[in-house]
């Protein structure tokens, strides 16, 4: 069991630019998350796996987000014309139960110049 | 909605000292209750959890109690030491898998 993985740690883009993170998860893990995380604030949800299947979207995730996971492994999280309240620790989490043992990446850093 | 009210830090303090983080919910169901903490350079951990009122969460000499009448969940340990300064997040979850995170309060402790 090697964790949550998410690549890459680190992003530096300019405005307007795309960028794409990739998360994999704990194996056998069905569910998958992602959160963001600001500067003094806790994780906040994004939007939520179930294998495959997308359940559900919070409204912090605009038009310009956009979330897979095919074949129920690992997911990516694509951004769309970066701007720089985009911001944030972008935190990839999995667990296999209903929320009693989720366990997160290291999470990748974005940073919009 | 669900949220979760922590004690503001930055928290310091000197090895050996009693650390106290206090830690309020707001929910409308019956949520589980957890804490997680975020040691420098690594990403979130968790440290306990309890699922129902009056259950007591405990690790690493931490401990925290589902007060159900308080709607609290304060986090404790009695002797901290250098290597417990990182940030600590008190958490919630009522649904099926979303988790609800405080803002996170540093803890920093001194030699």
């Amino acid at each position: 069991d090697t964790g949550v993985s998410q690549n890459p740690r680190h992003k530096i883009t300019k405005r307007g630019q795309n960028v794409t993170f990739r998360c994999d998860p704990i194996s056998e893990h069905n569910r998958l998350y992602w959160y963001r995380q600001t500067l003094g604030q806790g994780p906040e949800f994004l939007t939520y796996f179930q294998n495959e299947a997308q359940l559900e979207k919070s409204r912090l995730l605009s038009d310009r987000f956009s979330a897979e996971r095919p074949k129920g492994s690992f997911s990516t999280l694509e951004i769309q014309r970066t701007e720089q309240g985009d911001s944030a620790m972008y935190l990839c989490a999995s667990s296999t139960d209903r929320g009693l043992g989720t366990f997160f990446g290291q999470g990748t850093r974005l940073t919009v110049v | 909605g669900d949220s979760v009210t922590q004690m503001e830090g930055p928290v310091t303090l000197s090895e050996e000292a009693f650390l106290t983080i206090n830690c309020t919910y707001t929910a409308t169901g019956y949520p589980s209750l957890f804490w997680y903490v975020q040691y420098p350079g690594e990403g979130l951990q968790l440290l306990l959890k309890a699922t129902k009122a009056d259950d007591k969460g405990s690790n690493k000499g931490f401990e925290a109690t589902y007060r159900k009448e308080t709607t609290s969940f304060h986090l404790e340990k009695g002797s901290v030491q250098v290597s417990d300064s990182a940030v600590y997040f008190c958490a919630l979850v009522t649904n099926d898998y979303k988790l609800s995170f405080g803002a996170g309060t540093t803890v920093t402790v001194r030699a």
